[in-house]
């Protein structure tokens, strides 16, 4: 079976630090991967996603990236964290001839 | 551009009520709708997917129509548990081409015993 994992679970980071979080997928070959946020009083949003290796689509301007080395990693970065980044980051994945997004248990990042 | 609201943004029922979450979409070209459960500081729990050219899902106690002239989906709990209290998300797919998901804010659902 298909199991995703996120770490860390939660984070405290100071404006103007880096960022990095990590999501990695089990059992499961080539997949769409995503990143979505959610911050307090708002939907989900959605980051960034990627179709393989090296291919990443982002869906807002920020001062976030992303990154997928490998075919079942994914990886959100920073380099100068800002208040507005905190929030709930969620990432999910789907095989590509489905359609059910299956998410991670997610990471909450508080930045002060 | 694609905005989905859900309505209520919070919902109240005593165990057993069957109770119904509402959800609108403004553009009515869209791929597929899922919804989702999300529990309190958890990630999300896929409930039903319903493709563009389905009328309904059904999962247990679940139900979910899909009206995409309208613009609307439901989703119908039947005979309520403590166990359903969560947080309730709708997002639309909005086209093939890309797959990304456009998410309501949400429902959060109580139950109490």
């Amino acid at each position: 079976s298909q199991t995703i994992h996120q770490w860390p679970a939660t984070l405290v980071q100071p404006v103007g630090s880096p960022l990095s979080l990590e999501c990695t997928v089990e059992g499961t070959s080539n997949p769409n991967l995503y990143w979505y946020r959610q911050a307090a009083g708002r939907g989900l949003q959605l980051l960034f996603y990627s179709v393989g290796i090296g291919q990443i689509s982002s869906e807002v301007p920020q001062n976030l990236s992303a990154s997928r080395p490998q075919d079942r990693q994914f990886i959100l970065s920073s380099k100068k964290l800002l208040l507005s980044d905190s929030g709930f980051y969620l990432c999910a994945w789907k095989a590509g001839a489905t359609d059910t997004q299956y998410f991670g248990p997610g990471t909450r990042l508080t930045v002060l | 551009k694609q905005e989905v609201t859900q309505i209520p943004a919070a919902l109240s029922v005593p165990e057993g009520e069957n109770l119904v979450l509402n959800c609108s979409f403004t553009d009515s070209a869209i791929y597929n709708l899922q919804w989702f459960r999300q529990d309190p500081g958890k990630g999300l729990t896929s409930l039903l997917l319903i493709q563009s050219s389905q009328r309904e899902q059904t999962s247990g106690r679940l139900n979910a129509s899909l009206d995409k002239s309208s613009g609307r989906s439901t989703l119908y709990i039947a005979a309520s548990q403590p166990g359903d209290s969560a947080t309730y998300l709708c997002a639309v797919r909005p086209g093939q081409a890309g797959t990304a998901l456009i998410f309501g804010k949400g429902t959060t659902l109580s139950v109490s015993s």
